[in-house]
């Protein structure tokens, strides 16, 4: 089973500001790799498909980039709506398909 | 639009079974593999099965194999889980998810990812 290892745990930004969360592999995923927010009490949202492929209707300030066994997402500028939780998932070997344990963006 | 409903959740004894429901409109449901993800309480997310368009091919995480049975009826634009000899880690929210798929000449391409979620339904197991 691929593990896939997120950090940090909790980042926390202000509006406007940059983040950038890592997804790290146990092993290569190939670009396999995609990234979905969830917000609290909300279902998960796809963001990033094929580590850098943007999902219908995100905004363009969302980025994936990426492969092999390191991947990055990144938020160029944060907006309010924004803070919220992020899982990477992989594709490359499976089943099963494996999730990350998240990234808390938060408000600093 | 298009929409994932998912039904079923609820309080179950250790042991027992439960059935959930997803109800889907807004696109071809035929043409998409289906996926069901759970989220303990306080957790991540922990993908559970995914079913194929035409139920050719079912896939489980080896938590639920042998327990849990992933089904469709095309006919109804509804996906099934089948939960047997449920356990108390099996609480979480249960998430119905349509694969991401692109079109092309041939047969479709699934991502094996997930564009389109459900709301939830919350199974909680405990005596």
């Amino acid at each position: 089973e691929i593990v896939l290892t997120q950090s940090p745990a909790t980042l926390s930004l202000s509006p406007g500001e940059r983040a950038t969360l890592s997804c790290r592999a146990s092993q290569s995923v190939s670009t396999y790799l995609a990234w979905y927010q969830q917000k609290p009490g909300q279902a998960p949202r796809l963001l990033i498909y094929d580590a850098s492929n943007r999902a219908t209707g995100i905004p363009a300030r969302f980025s994936g980039s990426g492969s092999g066994t390191d991947f990055t997402l990144t938020i160029s500028s944060l907006e309010p709506e924004d803070f919220a939780v992020y899982y990477c998932q992989q594709r490359s070997k499976w089943p099963p398909l494996t999730f990350g344990g998240g990234t808390k963006v938060e408000i600093k | 639009q298009v929409q994932l409903v998912e039904s079923g959740g609820g309080v179950v004894q250790p042991g027992r079974s439960l059935r959930l429901s997803c109800a889907a409109s807004g696109f071809t449901f035929s043409s998409y593999s289906l996926h069901w993800v759970r989220q303990a309480p306080g957790k991540g997310l922990e993908w559970v099965a995914v079913i194929s368009y035409d139920v050719s091919n079912k896939y489980y995480a080896d938590s639920v194999k042998g327990r849990f049975t992933i089904s469709r009826d095309n006919s109804k634009s509804t996906l099934y889980l089948q939960m047997n000899s449920l356990r108390a880690d099996d609480t979480a929210v249960y998430y119905c998810a349509r694969d991401r798929v692109e079109f092309g000449d041939y047969e479709p391409y699934s991502y094996y990812c997930m564009d389109v979620w459900g709301k939830g339904t919350t199974v909680t197991v405990s005596s």
